[in-house]
């Protein structure tokens, strides 16, 4: 079945760093890729999403890009701030109906000052 | 901003009791969806709703595990007897998908404790 997997945490990063988040997945056919963020104490959200390779989802300043050829779907951002500690969940759904997501681990993100 | 609202927020029972959770969606989204969270993983599917039928309920443990949507809008999700391993948030989400690439929202959820 399908699958997702993401690297482990927790992520422990000064603010300004640099951040990567690493996610590869296992779908046949043409997922869609996604990735959430559980701030503490809330619910999950949706940070961004792609639908096809090659494509570039984007918001609030962390970008991620669906490839392929490589079966991942990695979240960046250049200079991450304190506030972008949390719970951070890389999913896909396979795509061609309104699917049910399949979730990775989580990967917790803590910034400090 | 319309939100997905789940109750209660947290649940203490003891095992082999029943338990319920309710989730009403935001308005006009056909598509509902349950996921059970232990604790350090990621959400896994339970059940998915379209309307009032029940879409994908293969991970849906029906020995203990009910849902129902009779209207096509709230839904209730009961588990019993409980058992220990039950133990973790319960999250509904909800969307207006008819294509995958549709965004769910999710509920604020319902953690459970089972002693």
């Amino acid at each position: 079945g399908d699958s997702v997997t993401q690297m482990e945490g927790p992520v422990t990063l000064s603010e300004e760093a640099f951040l990567t988040i690493n996610c590869t997945y296992t779908a046949t056919g043409y997922p869609s890729l996604f990735w959430y963020v559980q701030y503490p104490g809330e619910g999950l959200q949706l940070l961004l999403k792609a639908t096809k390779a090659d494509d570039k989802g984007s918001n609030k300043g962390f970008e991620a890009t669906y490839r392929k050829e490589t079966t991942s779907f990695h979240l960046e951002k250049g200079s991450v701030q304190v506030s972008d500690s949390a719970v951070y969940f890389c999913a896909l759904t396979p795509g061609g109906g309104a699917d049910g997501l399949t979730f990775g681990k989580g990967t917790h993100l803590i910034i400090q000052p | 901003e319309a939100e997905v609202a789940q109750s209660p927020r947290y649940k203490i029972t003891e095992k082999s009791q029943a338990v319920a959770f309710w989730c009403d969606p935001i308005s006009g989204h056909a598509t509902l969806y349950w996921y059970r969270q232990i604790l350090g993983q990621g959400p896994e599917l339970l059940v998915q709703f379209q309307d009032e039928s029940v879409v994908d309920d293969s991970q849906l443990p029906k020995d203990r595990f009910s849902a129902e949507r009779l209207k096509g809008v709230d839904s209730t999700l009961k588990i019993q007897p409980a058992e220990l391993g039950d133990s973790a948030m319960y999250l509904c989400a909800s969307s207006s998908a008819t294509t995958s690439e549709e965004t769910q929202y999710f509920g604020p959820g319902t953690r459970l404790l089972v002693l």
